[in-house]
């Protein structure tokens, strides 16, 4: 059980365009999920929470109009990258929990942004 | 912003080896957690930790959750390949969101 997924797992786009990441929470039902992101060799760095049906809550730093999030069901939220430029190539990690408590997390596989 | 120090950075054993890494606050969790990371993937929880002084093992982890709660170690015994990986530690105090160590990589040699 409490398997994410996430969609698509690898995307190369071309500077300027918009990239839409989905996470899926398969077995259970999602009342927080969140966002990382992770350069290579780096640790995970947190960008927003989002509960189902309300706006997110983004980290400092983070550019809530940049990367979008909706969390529109208890087992879907996207994150939109906006006019994606070279610097937002990363690998982003949702995690989803059914508690919402930061305790019980359960990653996704992620997904390798590369932009042009 | 909050920092967990995670040792060491990395790690080269031979299979059958005993590993041991930990990670160090300046302030208290209530929380522990120990994550895996293969490359690629998103993060595998390992082992969670919630009472000072807790000692769980999960097959050949064992992970302890420091007396002082501004601590936490993970040991391997008797590694094998499969344990190649990024390993993470994680702690969490109410009201605030999981702290992520840098990780510690770790090469294990047949």
């Amino acid at each position: 059980g409490a398997v994410v997924s996430q969609h698509p797992s690898w995307v190369i786009c071309k500077s300027g365009t918009s990239v839409k990441i989905e996470c899926r929470s398969l077995d259970f039902q999602a009342t927080t999920m969140f966002w990382y992101r992770q350069f290579p060799k780096q640790s995970l760095m947190l960008m927003a929470t989002s509960n189902e049906g309300s706006k997110a809550t983004y980290e400092q730093g983070v550019e809530k109009d940049k990367f979008l999030i909706n969390h529109a069901s208890l087992t879907l939220s996207t994150l939109t990258v906006t006019s994606a430029h070279p610097e937002d190539s990363s690998f982003y990690i949702c995690s989803a929990s059914s508690s919402g408590s930061y305790n019980e997390q359960f990653f996704g596989p992620g997904t390798r942004l590369t932009v042009l | 912003g909050q920092q967990l120090n995670q040792s060491p950075q990395s790690m080269f054993i031979q299979e059958g080896e005993d590993v041991s890494m930990n990670c160090t606050s300046s302030s208290i969790f209530n929380t522990w957690l120990w994550y895996k990371q293969d490359p690629g993937e998103g993060p595998v929880l390992l082992i969670a930790l919630y009472k000072a002084g807790e000692l769980t093992s999960n097959g050949r982890l064992t992970a302890q959750f420091g007396i002082t709660r501004k601590d936490s170690f993970l040991n391997i015994s008797a590694s094998i390949p499969s344990d190649v990986g990024i390993y993470f530690c994680a702690g969490h105090r109410a009201g605030t969101a999981l702290i992520f160590g840098k990780g510690t990589t770790l090469s294990v040699s047949s």
